[in-house]
């Protein structure tokens, strides 16, 4: 149990252009997810923590208006990469906090993203 | 912020020797996590501690806390090579957000 899933696995894109990805939660219901960035040889950054039905509350440093958030409903979350730049380039990942509250966050398997 | 510090960086070992990693923070928590991540993969929760317990055992894995030094320690023994992989801690803060700050992590390789 306790399954989430990342679409796509990997991305690549041209400069400019905007990406979609998907967080979903398979077997339990997430009131919070959480959205995270991976430089090659680095540390998980949080970018963001998203809250079912309400805005996403962004760390310091992270622009919203680049990196929208969507938690629509208690098992899915988007992450939309807008005009996209080289710098974008990264590994993202989320993560799920069940409803049920646990102090446990079940991590997707992480998307790489490449804009050319 | 990022408050986790791992060390050592890297740790390269024998296959059947055991394996140390310590993590260290700054600020109050209401638990430690240890994660383990294969290159370009997802992350793998190993283990949780609360800020209440000093040790905790799973199968290989052993982890101490102790809150007054702000550190943790994971230990891996009788490592194999599977065990090869990027180890993180993670703390969540008090306050309930469980927003978790991962350390810099331990790049481990264990050599046959």
């Amino acid at each position: 149990g306790a399954v989430v899933s990342q679409h796509p696995s990997r991305v690549i894109c041209k400069s400019g252009t905007s990406v979609k990805i998907e967080c979903r939660s398979l077997d339990f219901q997430a009131t919070t997810m959480f959205w995270y960035r991976q430089f090659p040889k680095q540390s998980l950054m949080l970018m963001a923590t998203s809250n079912e039905g309400s805005k996403a509350t962004y760390e310091q440093g992270v622009e919203k208006d680049k990196f929208l958030i969507n938690h629509a409903s208690l098992t899915l979350s988007t992450l939309t990469v807008t005009s996209a730049h080289p710098e974008d380039s990264s590994f993202y990942i989320c993560s799920a906090r069940p409803a049920i509250k646990t102090d446990t966050q079940y991590f997707g398997p992480g998307t790489r993203l490449t804009v050319l | 912020s990022q408050q986790g510090e791992e060390d050592p960086q890297a740790l390269s070992i024998q296959e059947g020797e055991n394996a140390t990693m310590n993590c260290s923070y700054k600020t109050s928590i209401n638990n430690l996590q240890w994660y383990r991540q294969n290159s370009g993969r997802g992350l793998v929760h190993l283990i949780l501690i609360r800020s209440n317990e000093r040790e905790k055992h799973s199968g290989r894995l052993r982890v101490t806390l102790d809150t007054s030094k702000k550190s943790s320690s994971l230990l891996i023994t009788a490592s194999r090579a599977a065990d090869t992989a990027s180890y993180f801690c993670a703390t969540d803060g008090i306050g309930g957000a469980q927003k978790l700050v991962f350390g810099q992590g331990t790049r481990l390789t264990i050599n046959p």
